[in-house]
């Protein structure tokens, strides 16, 4: 139990387009869910936390404007980078919260999306 | 920004051997400490989450202790094998994490 899968697993695009990662909670509902991300030999950065029916809390020094984040459904949060330049390229990965669980608990990742912008 | 520290960076060991890794953390305002394990290709998959000072928590031949005034975790692995190598984080307070150290068990 407790699956979260991503999609794509990899993504290449052209500077200035935008790319759409989706992140679901397969047999679990997840009420919260939370993007990161990953520079190369960098820990995984919290970007934002992402809340279903409302909107996401970016951290700071994240572009709200940049990453637009959608939480629609409780098994599905998705992460648009718009307008993506080289520098976005990264590894990007989501976690969920099962409903219900406090914050002690374990967050189920997903497997995470490579990000290479040309 | 509160820093996690993770040593050693990577580490090879023979199968059989016993290892650690250190988690160093700020002590202040803290409220739980997890170990992670990462495959490569696959999820974070969850091993402890720990909250109390002195905490110890088992999990078949890897274990994890945690020290919350002097800000420190160890995980332990006993008779590492192959199937062991992996990344290991660990996070403080949930969404802080360290850069991670890579095991390599050699057959």
């Amino acid at each position: 139990g407790a699956v979260v899968s991503q999609h794509p697993s990899w993504v290449i695009c052209k500077s200035g387009t935008s790319v759409k990662i989706e992140c679901r909670s397969l047999d679990f509902q997840a009420t919260t869910m939370f993007w990161y991300r990953q520079f190369p030999k960098q820990s995984l950065m919290l970007m934002a936390t992402s809340n279903e029916g409302s909107k996401a809390t970016y951290e700071q020094g994240v572009e709200k404007d940049k990453f637009l984040i959608n939480h629609a459904s409780l098994t599905l949060s998705t992460l648009t980078v718009t307008s993506a330049h080289p520098e976005d390229s990264s590894f990007y990965i989501c976690s969920a919260r099962p409903q219900g669980r406090s914050s002690y608990n374990e967050q189920f990742f997903g497997p995470g999306t490579r990000l290479t912008v040309l | 920004i509160l820093n996690v520290e993770q040593s050693p960076q990577s580490l090879h060991v023979q199968e059989g051997d016993s290892t650690n890794f250190t988690c160093s953390f700020p002590s202040s305002n803290f409220y739980a400490l997890h170990w992670y394990r990462w495959e490569t290709a696959k999820s974070p998959e969850a091993l402890f989450v720990m909250t109390l000072n002195g905490d110890e928590k088992k999990k078949g031949r890897i274990s994890a202790t945690l020290n919350t005034k002097e800000g420190y975790s160890y995980l332990y692995i006993k008779g590492s094998q192959p199937e062991d190598s992996a990344t290991y984080l660990c996070a403080r307070n949930q969404f802080y994490f360290g850069t991670g150290t890579s095991l390599t068990v050699i057959p």
